[in-house]
């Protein structure tokens, strides 16, 4: 079974370089689409943008071009850096996938990890 | 982007309760609407896609149905684990987005 792990740093200061990876276990990167999702806390859930297994990705308007996601099959990872952080962007961020090989849905998520914008 | 509202945004039911959630999306999305439930401090969990498919593992006491732009989540009768937020989200057109949530509280 495919299992997401979140990792980086939980406190990251104002205007700087919001960094995490998601290391993948279990199972093969090929075929499936790889997301990042975010929730602030007490809030709802953002889609962040996505990758696909061949490198092509797609982003979520809302972030006005702050977003890269990249990924390194061979370490069986795909990292998330949003530019230019704000206490806006205080949130437990989520790597998730689908094991049904589609963009839309995730029935596989990491644990989540929270990130702190603060100085 | 396709804007998801949830109704109602909070509600207080017993186990064994039939409870019922809506969802309706700002522009027809077909049948590409997905479920999930998210217990405190947990990641969401998906429990239906396409509308009405149950997730692997999914009891069957949980429903979906609708189509276009009006959804409903029926859980036929409330289990203790079911205390819980939930949410809908739309697989028709990236951006994906979620609704904004609902929670089912214990009466």
């Amino acid at each position: 079974q495919v299992q997401l792990q979140e990792s980086g740093p939980g406190l990251v200061k104002p205007s700087e370089t919001l960094s995490l990876t998601c290391t993948v276990s279990g199972g093969s990167m090929n075929s499936y689409f790889w997301s990042w999702i975010r929730q602030p806390p007490g809030k709802g859930l953002e889609w962040l943008g996505n990758i696909y297994y061949s490198g092509g990705s797609n982003y979520n308007p809302s972030l006005n071009s702050r977003v890269t996601i990249s990924l390194d099959t061979s370490k069986t990872q795909f990292s998330l850096n949003l530019y230019s952080v704000t206490a806006a962007d205080t949130a437990v961020y989520y790597c998730a996938t689908s094991l049904r090989a589609v963009a839309g849905d995730f029935d596989q998520w990491g644990q989540g990890t929270l990130v702190i914008v603060s100085s | 982007d396709i804007q998801m509202t949830q109704s109602p945004s909070s509600l207080s039911a017993s186990v064994g309760d039939r409870v019922t959630i809506t969802c309706r999306a700002s522009q027809s999305i077909s049948r590409y609407l997905n479920w999930y439930r998210q217990k405190p401090g947990k990641a969401p969990e998906l429990l239906i896609y396409a509308v009405s498919t149950l997730q692997s593992g999914v009891p069957s006491g949980f429903s979906g149905s609708g189509s276009g732009t009006d959804f409903t989540l029926t859980i036929s009768s409330l289990q203790p684990e079911d205390f819980a937020t939930y949410y809908c989200q739309q697989s028709y057109s990236i951006p994906w987005t979620f609704g904004q949530g609902t929670k089912v509280e214990i009466k």
